[in-house]
């Protein structure tokens, strides 16, 4: 089974410190994709960053950057210079390539970050 | 360039009715997947569609069934109502072939069955 783990229900952080939120995978598959996406409280699903597992490079977006370790099967977030906008839930998904279809999105619990003033 | 927009936002049923949620998808899209949140938990995927027809499921019983038109909007229909059935659902939609991009979500329909 396709799972996704993430081990930290809740975390808080200063603003302007940096953050890492942790997640793990399993997947017999070798050719994926890794997503963080945030919730805040207006409920819609924002994409934060995506990895492609055929690169070994790890993706950057601004302030939002991931260490990608797949022998390990780990895919985790680092938030640089936390905001107060960056309060919300984190959740990181993968899918596989599914040939001519669509995989479908595998979602962990989610981590609830709070960034305090 | 309009996002996924879902409707209505709030619902409240009693259990054993039947609710249909609807789903436009981002301008330029052409699949649209149907995932249940529960209170504190990750979203479930429930299923896909492409070109009209249902392209993958999850685990979700009969009950749950879709539809989508030729604009590319979905619906989501449940039947006999469960007050399990109370979540948050999020439709989100992608172009075949863009998956390395990621999917786009609405905001969602919060479903009450009491």
């Amino acid at each position: 089974a396709q799972t996704v783990t993430q081990s930290q229900p809740e975390m808080s952080v200063q603003e302007a410190e940096t953050v890492t939120l942790s997640c793990t995978y399993d997947t017999s598959e070798n050719n994926y994709y890794l997503f963080w996406y945030k919730q805040p409280p207006s409920r819609q699903m924002i994409l934060v960053i995506r990895q492609e597992a055929y690169k070994q490079q790890n993706a950057t977006e601004n302030r939002f950057s991931v260490n990608f370790q797949k022998a390990a099967k780990s895919f985790s977030l680092k938030i640089s210079d936390s905001q107060l906008g960056d309060t919300a839930m984190y959740f990181c998904a993968f899918t596989t390539h599914g040939g001519g279809s669509q995989g479908n999105l595998i979602f962990g619990k989610g981590t609830k970050l709070s960034v305090k003033p | 360039d309009a996002g996924v927009t879902q409707s209505p936002t709030h619902l409240i049923k009693t259990r054993g009715q039947q609710v249909t949620l609807r789903c436009s998808p981002k301008s330029g899209h052409d699949t649209v997947s149907w995932y249940q949140q529960a209170l504190g938990q990750g979203p479930q995927f429930i299923f896909q569609y492409y070109e009209e027809e249902e392209r993958q499921r999850g685990n979700f019983p009969d009950r749950f069934s879709g539809h989508q038109f030729p604009n590319y909007s979905s619906e989501l229909n449940v039947n006999a109502l469960l007050l399990g059935d109370s979540a948050l659902y999020l439709c989100a939609s992608s172009l075949v072939g863009g998956i390395v991009y990621g999917y786009t979500f609405g905001s969602g329909t919060r479903l009450t069955v009491v």
